[in-house]
């Protein structure tokens, strides 16, 4: 069964540095999601990216992130200067296009906890 | 109000038990609803999509009342591998994004 890998599983950086969390999304899937989970809290919605672009982002995804998708298969997500709120479980999603018929079912990767120190 | 509302649980009960958990929302155009699972510091898991007319996937069933913007998720028969916490989502209107509730732990015991 396909599935969305996530690399790596675990991240620990100071505060200020920069952390690059990768994702290969499921293969016939053409939206690509970020998501975190801070420990004891809801999974909240960061950006989602389709068509090569940003098509939502949340107030949480400031400046300081960006998404990007390098090649025809990783999908990034990129915090300039970390601080300690940051620190968090991050999961990467993906989904079929509504066009296809796709109900937005997304599936989650196994998520990068990060850690800022 | 809340965007996806559930009781926190924990909601402990016997093998074998039938166990309900319900959830609102409050964004009347919400289009997609789902019912995901989430075990101890894994990702959601999608256990099930949740259609107006209902819908049923061997022991679970979801129910939508799109008028009351409310949802349910029954588990007859619960097994020991049901213990998780179960999170309502629900898209936000007409966008990709979804809205997860805090979940609903569910503890069966033998």
């Amino acid at each position: 069964e396909p599935e969305v890998t996530q690399t790596p599983s675990h991240q620990v950086t100071q505060m200020g540095q920069e952390v690059i969390l990768r994702c290969v999304p499921i293969s016939n899937h053409l939206y690509f999601y970020w998501y975190r989970q801070i420990l004891g809290q809801k999974v909240e919605f960061l950006v989602s990216f389709y068509n090569n672009e940003i098509s939502e982002k949340s107030e949480i995804f400031d400046d300081q992130f960006s998404v990007e998708r390098p090649d025809g298969s990783n999908f990034t997500l990129k915090i300039r200067s970390t601080k300690l709120e940051d620190s968090a479980m991050y999961f990467c999603a993906s989904s079929e296009p509504r066009q296809s018929g796709g109900r937005n079912e997304q599936f989650f990767g196994p998520g990068t906890r990060l850690t800022v120190l | 109000r809340k965007e996806v509302e559930q009781d926190p649980g924990p909601f402990n009960v016997p093998e074998g038990a039938t166990v309900a958990f319900n959830c609102t929302y409050s964004n009347s155009a919400s289009q997609s609803f789902f019912w995901y699972r989430q075990d101890c510091r894994k990702e959601p898991k999608l256990l099930m999509s949740v259609y107006s007319s209902g819908n049923e996937d061997g022991r679970f069933t979801a129910q939508l009342n799109r008028a009351s913007q409310y949802i349910s998720l029954l588990i007859r028969d619960s097994k020991l591998s049901d213990s998780a916490t179960y999170l309502c989502v629900v898209n936000a209107g007409g966008y990709n994004k979804l809205i997860f509730g805090a979940g609903t732990r569910l503890a069966v015991h033998p």
